[in-house]
């Protein structure tokens, strides 16, 4: 999607290994979220940024961390991967708190085996 | 944030209208109206959103119920392009969160 992008599009990696996944965005929006997409469970609030150095959790952040030092990106971190955190992660952007859409970036497919 | 409830699936005609329902019953008086759609393998696209008044948008229309206990996504004429999970999301005034429920799968056939 213009203006908001992630990497690695996909990844595998070991249980107990430390992945950092990279949103990327353009439209200098303030607020930045991480979600993840499991078949069965929807969309789910992993955390979310109101500004820089400024974040909280969402509804399933047990496991994950994040941070955003600078305005256009915002870092989801898993410290040690577990079987459970396969899933597709994906992140979006918003301009304002209330009346607008969100714009979500092509997910990251991630593997932990 | 209120709960929604949409049917599971619904089917479609290409170069039909299509009605996707919501019923959001619990809706409180700040409570904004989302729609977003995911195509297969992509992320979820923001469709419109309203709070009191039917809106028009370039990809849909939005009626809303005059009590705001339902609404309705319309879809003018749907193409093959179309063929989607719909989600409608209810929003508050001082919420900063999507919170996705299951959504409708839309089939369109040709």
């Amino acid at each position: 999607d213009a203006g908001i992008t992630q990497s690695p599009r996909h990844k595998v990696t070991e249980t107990g290994t430390p992945v950092t996944l990279r949103c990327h965005q353009t439209e200098n929006h303030r607020y930045m979220y991480w979600y993840r997409q499991d078949p069965g469970h929807g969309l789910r609030l992993i955390h979310y940024s109101y500004g820089v150095k400024d974040t909280d959790k969402g509804e399933v952040s047990d496991g994950y961390s994040v941070s955003r030092s600078k305005t256009e990106d915002f870092l989801l971190t898993l410290e040690s991967a577990t079987s459970s955190q396969t899933s597709v992660y994906f992140c979006a952007i918003s301009e304002y708190l209330q009346g607008n859409g969100y714009t979500f970036g092509s997910g990251t497919r991630l593997t932990v085996v | 944030d209120a709960k929604t409830t949409q049917p599971n699936s619904m089917e479609s005609n290409e170069e039909e209208p299509v009605h996707l329902p919501c019923n959001h019953s619990t809706i409180s008086g700040t409570d904004y109206i989302h729609w977003y759609r995911q195509l297969p393998s992509q992320g979820p696209e923001y469709v419109i959103h309203g709070l009191t008044s039917n809106v028009n948008n370039r990809m849909a229309s939005l009626a809303i119920a005059e009590d705001r206990k339902s609404s309705t996504l319309i879809l003018h004429r749907a193409t093959l392009r179309d063929a989607a999970v719909y989600y409608c999301i209810l929003r508050d005034g001082a919420g900063n969160m999507l919170t996705f429920g299951g959504g409708t799968r839309l089939m369109v056939k040709p």
